[in-house]
């Protein structure tokens, strides 16, 4: 088992860019989880969903879209990159909520 | 709103010593509570998950307890090994089903002196 992947690993855009950031994961999880991880705070949760086709809002969603379209991918976009979305964005799974979560080795992503 | 407080923030011990992460969160009300390490550079690795219900949990060398009263929790690392380097984060979560928030702490930055 691979566990959680995500893709790419690093990405350089500028302000205005778009972009799509790729979860995949292959333990037949229900639940898939976004957080960014910034200096000096703790990860924070930006979208999640619950199972496939749904999606919801986490603690700092605005700016990010996502789509489980599949159960196994979970996606991240960001339609208008901005300077503030500078981060290091990290996709998790859990079989259900009250399961143990895994993570993806994550993606630095710079926006100038 | 949930915080999660972790302290120290940074801890150097010497190899072969045992000791004491903490973590505190104010709100009481929680799903459960997981700790991970997260070496430089790299992703998060699941160490305990500790439901609501239960009062600690064991793997290996670690052991973390849950005292929700308090709104505490602690991962005890017996033995300490340079491979122990880390940072250690906590998470809380509330909700349930549909539902989901989770906290991180900012974590306890450990090193092991060999």
């Amino acid at each position: 088992n691979a566990g959680v992947t995500q893709t790419p690993k690093f990405r350089v855009l500028k302000t205005g860019q778009s972009m799509t950031l790729l979860c995949a994961q292959d333990m037949n999880h229900e639940y898939m989880y976004w957080y960014r991880q910034d200096p000096g705070m703790g990860l924070r949760l930006i979208h999640y969903s619950v199972g496939e086709g749904t999606t919801a809002k986490g603690e700092v969603p605005d700016g990010y879209n996502v789509s489980r379209l599949k159960k196994q991918n979970f996606l991240l976009g960001l339609e208008s990159a901005a300077p503030s979305q500078t981060s290091v964005y990290f996709c998790a799974s859990s079989f259900e909520g009250g399961n143990e979560q895994f993570f993806g080795p994550g993606t630095r992503l710079t926006v100038l | 709103k949930q915080e999660v407080t972790q302290i120290p923030a940074a801890l150097s011990v010497p190899e072969g010593e045992n000791l004491v992460l903490n973590c505190s969160f104010t709100d009481s009300a929680i799903y459960n509570l997981q700790w991970f390490r997260q070496d430089p550079g790299k992703g998060l690795t699941s160490l305990l998950l500790i439901q609501s219900s239960q009062r600690e949990q064991t793997s290996g060398r670690l052991n973390a307890s849950l005292d929700k009263s308090s709104g505490r929790s602690t991962l005890y690392i017996a033995a300490s090994q340079p491979g122990d380097s880390a940072t250690y984060l906590c998470a809380v979560k509330i909700g349930g089903g549909g539902y989901q928030k989770v906290t991180f702490g900012i974590g306890t930055k450990l090193q092991v002196i060999p």
